[in-house]
């Protein structure tokens, strides 16, 4: 089946050491998502992907990079992660083309991590 | 600033009871819908979904929503709830202008056999 598959499902890190989420894909969709959900809240857009094109939101903090070495595959490291970014990272996923209206959100079973 | 509300934040129902969790958002313009169900240990999957037309959209397992422009509200239904579904529900609204999915911040449904 194709889906978003998210790893680790659990990321334990110590204060200040740097740790990378990791997300793929098998539907081909050309935009790729990071939201993190802290408990009890919201899903909360960090960044995404267009293609290629990296769409940072204006509040998401320096902290928090993401890299998409192709279509299939989507990182999310955290330079520094402090006690704050302990929370549940979703990666999402939809196929956003020119004249098409297709903007459901497929979404992977997320990470949750936390910061020891 | 763009918003997305969920007024039940925690509803507990018996079986066969009817269902209407609310929604609203602050839009202006196109504006697609969505209802989200997290069950427990679960990822966010997709209920149902409105783009456009008919207003009342039916989605998987039995649910419902409305969209009514004028109210800026999109609800959710369902006749008669299972115990199956228990699980946080999130109404999420894609603004044209911005392009984002923004979500609101959940409701749980825990249904008592």
């Amino acid at each position: 089946d194709a889906m978003v598959i998210q790893n680790p499902r659990y990321q334990v890190t110590q204060f200040g050491k740097p740790v990378t989420l990791s997300c793929s894909q098998t539907l081909n969709h050309n935009v790729m998502y990071w939201y993190q959900q802290k408990s009890s809240q919201a899903p909360k857009l960090l960044f995404h992907y267009y293609d290629k094109d990296f769409n940072n939101e204006a509040d998401t903090p320096d902290n928090f990079q993401s890299r998409r070495p192709n279509t299939s595959f989507c990182f999310l490291d955290i330079r520094s992660p402090g006690l704050g970014d302990a929370a549940m990272y979703l990666c999402a996923t939809s196929r956003d083309l020119e004249g098409e209206n297709l903007n459901e959100q497929f979404f992977g079973p997320g990470t949750r991590l936390t910061v020891l | 600033a763009q918003s997305v509300s969920q007024h039940n934040h925690h509803v507990i129902l018996s079986e066969a009871a009817s269902l209407e969790l609310g929604c609203n958002y602050s839009y202006g313009g196109t504006v697609n819908l969505f209802w989200y169900v997290q069950y427990p240990g679960q990822h966010l999957q997709l209920l149902l979904k409105y783009f456009s037309g008919d207003p009342l959209v039916k989605g998987i397992k039995g649910f419902e929503a409305e969209f009514i422009k004028s109210k800026f509200s999109f609800n959710l239904r369902k006749p008669s709830v299972q115990w199956s579904d228990t699980a946080e529900y999130f109404c999420a609204v894609l603004s044209y202008n911005t392009d984002k999915l923004i979500f609101g911040t959940g409701t749980r449904l825990q249904v008592f056999p």
